[in-house]
């Protein structure tokens, strides 16, 4: 089956400081990736879609400066949370998701744990 | 527009016992749903999805939910709850177009107590 990895598992960073998280499609190629952010007990709240090349889609409420995005290649994905600060301290998981038309599904990563001190 | 309803945000069966989690959705089209599970710390695992066809959809671990359409619902089900079935189930919806995006749920966490 598709597989999505996110790199690092977990992070703890200063407050101030930037931290890049990767999102790897593994065995298909990802025309589009979603980055989602889920709070303790919550549901997953979309925070931008991207597609490889192109510019990505920041949902409504969603600082682009902060959360910088880049979709260079088909297999790779990467969401950099600038200037972190504690209130940034969340679960971000990526999801891939092909153009084949036989896949009608994403395939999420196993997430990232960001602890802001 | 589209939403995703699932009424009860905690569901706690006895092991051997029915699971039953509940999903209405809205959408102006007729949509693709999923169902997924979520354990602690860990990403979305696909339990099943309908796209078209069959209504009856089965899925891993002895899943299966029914589109009705009349009900615009959705509901998740299991004969035989199992410990390891405790997680988070998140019910999503998305209209099939290749732009559109997931809408998920709020949650539903199902405990299985012995």
């Amino acid at each position: 089956g598709a597989v999505v990895s996110q790199h690092p598992s977990w992070v703890i960073c200063k407050s101030g400081t930037s931290v890049k998280i990767e999102c790897r499609s593994l065995d298909f190629q990802a025309t589009t990736m979603f980055w989602y952010r889920q709070f303790p007990k919550q549901s997953l709240m979309l925070m931008a879609t991207s597609n490889e090349g192109s510019k990505a889609t920041y949902e409504q409420g969603v600082e682009k400066d902060k959360f910088l995005i880049n979709h260079a290649s088909l297999t790779l994905s990467t969401l950099t949370v600038t200037s972190a600060h504690p209130e940034d301290s969340s679960f971000y998981i990526c999801s891939a998701r092909t153009q084949n038309p036989t896949y009608n599904e994403q395939f999420f990563g196993p997430g990232t744990r960001l602890t802001v001190l | 527009a589209q939403s995703v309803t699932q009424l009860g945000s905690h569901v706690s069966v006895s092991e051997g016992a029915l699971v039953l989690l509940r999903c209405n959705y809205s959408s102006s089209v007729p949509p693709y749903l999923f169902w997924y599970v979520q354990y602690p710390n860990q990403g979305l695992q696909l339990l099943l999805k309908y796209t078209t066809g069959a209504t009856l959809v089965k899925g891993i671990n002895g899943f299966e939910a029914e589109f009705k359409k009349s009900e615009t619902s959705f509901h998740l089900t299991k004969p035989s709850a199992h410990m390891s079935d405790a997680a988070e189930y998140f019910c999503a919806v998305r209209n099939t177009g290749t732009a559109s995006k997931l809408t998920f749920g709020t949650g539903t966490r199902l405990q299985v107590t012995l």
